[in-house]
């Protein structure tokens, strides 16, 4: 099926140190969502972002949607321990008005405290 | 309040066997979503439900695969003749879908999965 083109796979950082993933996508999406997932559990959303151009912030964590519609970052900053696991992009909203979510692979974040 | 839940957490079954994975969504939650994750791999759709009825079930991947949600609550993931390639962790979310996903906000919440090991 679809997936979203995500970087980098994984991830290995100290603590204090400030992260960076992205995800491209050939087909534009209405809205970007970047989620988080822990061992045994599902995806937890962390940020939603609605407008080309959005930059949007929650704690440490910056997120922006291309201008394009066809992109999005997450930074993280001054990580900690407990930002470890998986980060997924995900697309909502094309075409046709599906309101499936495609997702990205995943970025695995592990912090060396 | 509850989130969504899922049951069995673990489901091992054998090769050719039918199998049944239980979503319990959020209490009134309009629209409900089975994804199947593989291992190294993000949630991919399989079908979303709004109320009652399939409004999207192009991510099945084949007739072995059939959902249903009779009262517009619980659904149910049924798939026949299990291959060792359906072996994964099968996700549900639900939402409270409003009119029109411009307004935004319509966040989908996971359930902790059921992880499906066909031998």
């Amino acid at each position: 099926g679809q997936q979203l083109n995500q970087s980098p796979q994984s991830m290995f950082i100290q603590e204090g140190e400030d992260v960076s993933m992205n995800c491209t996508s050939s087909s534009i999406f209405n809205t970007w969502l970047w989620y988080k997932q822990d061992p045994g559990e599902g995806p937890v959303l962390l940020i939603a972002l609605y407008k080309a151009g959005e930059l949007t912030s929650n704690g440490r964590l910056t997120a922006q949607f291309g201008i394009t519609r066809k992109d999005s970052f997450l930074n993280i900053s001054a990580s900690i321990p407990s930002d470890v696991g998986i980060y997924f992009c995900a697309g909502h909203g094309t075409q046709g008005g599906s309101e499936k979510l495609v997702f990205g692979k995943g970025t695995k974040l592990t912090v060396n405290p | 309040g509850a989130g969504v839940s899922q049951t069995p957490s673990n489901k091992v079954t054998e090769k050719g066997k039918y199998v049944e994975l239980r979503c319990d969504p959020i209490s009134g939650h309009t629209a409900l979503y089975w994804y199947r994750q593989s291992l190294g791999q993000g949630p991919e759709f399989l079908i979303y439900f709004q109320g009652t009825g399939a409004a999207d079930d192009s991510g099945l991947p084949n007739d072995r695969f059939f959902a249903v949600r009779p009262e517009g609550s619980v659904s149910t993931l049924k798939i026949q003749r299990t291959e060792r390639g359906d072996s994964a962790v099968y996700l549900c979310a639900s939402s409270l879908l409003r009119q029109s996903t411009s307004l935004g906000g319509d966040e989908q919440f996971f359930g902790p999965g059921t992880r499906l090991t066909v031998l």
